[in-house]
């Protein structure tokens, strides 16, 4: 079965500070991988896109890892601020009946305080 | 340029009574999607339109029905709201259906069924 699994559920982190999420799954075939950024009461924004070939993404102070063999990605947050508290969400794309299909994790809220 | 609008924003239903959420968009996508969001799940898919004109059932699209008005407009219809449609809405448009690109969210809409 296609499933996205995210941990931790939630994490709560001083503002400064590193943190690192993470995301396996097990779609196949596999197309991509992408890190949405959702804010309480909005919809998901796009942090970043991976492909099957690429290990490492930097948005800003986002970087995404994919490890393609393990079927496994972190988003690492740098220098934490107030403004990154939301719930972030891994969706990998899969390619299953003639048609990309995208599976969603349930998301881990992070919650920065000051 | 305003992306992706959904209206109504909330919306508190009595179990029995229907309802239209509306969803427009102004990047010229052929794809649009209504997604559903539950706490502690990832995004559900319940109906999904890859041109206009087409429309084709998604995971949970029990007790929905959808409508490609035009390729700007893609409306929900809960025909008799239950319970367990209470739930946050969205709608996006663009994404990997069948061209792998970014998909846009918009706000949500937030349905309580009593």
């Amino acid at each position: 079965k296609n499933q996205v699994e995210q941990s931790p559920q939630s994490l709560i982190i001083l503002e400064g500070k590193n943190c690192t999420l993470q995301c396996n799954y097990t779609v196949s075939p596999f197309s991509n991988l992408r890190w949405y950024k959702q804010d309480t009461g909005r919809g998901p924004v796009s942090l970043t896109i991976m492909t099957f070939s690429e290990n490492t993404k930097s948005n800003g102070r986002y970087t995404a890892t994919l490890d393609a063999d393990t079927k496994q990605s972190s988003l690492h947050i740098t220098a934490s601020q107030l403004s990154d508290s939301a719930s972030y969400i891994c969706v990998v794309i899969g390619f299953m009946d003639s048609n990309y299909q995208l599976i969603w994790g349930a998301g881990t809220k992070l919650i920065i305080k000051p | 340029n305003a992306g992706v609008t959904q209206t109504p924003k909330f919306q508190v239903l009595k179990t029995g009574q229907s309802m239209t959420l509306q969803c427009a968009q102004d990047m010229n996508h052929n794809s649009m999607y209504w997604y559903r969001q539950d706490p502690g799940m990832g995004l559900r898919l319940i109906y999904y339109s890859a041109s206009e004109g087409t429309t084709d059932k998604g995971e949970v699209p029990n007790g929905y029905n959808v409508s490609r008005l035009n390729k700007r407009e893609f409306s929900l219809r809960l025909e008799s709201a239950a319970p367990s449609q209470t739930s946050v809405y969205f709608c996006a448009s663009g994404g990997p259906r069948r061209e792998n690109t970014e998909a846009f969210f918009g706000q949500g809409t937030r349905l309580t069924v009593v």
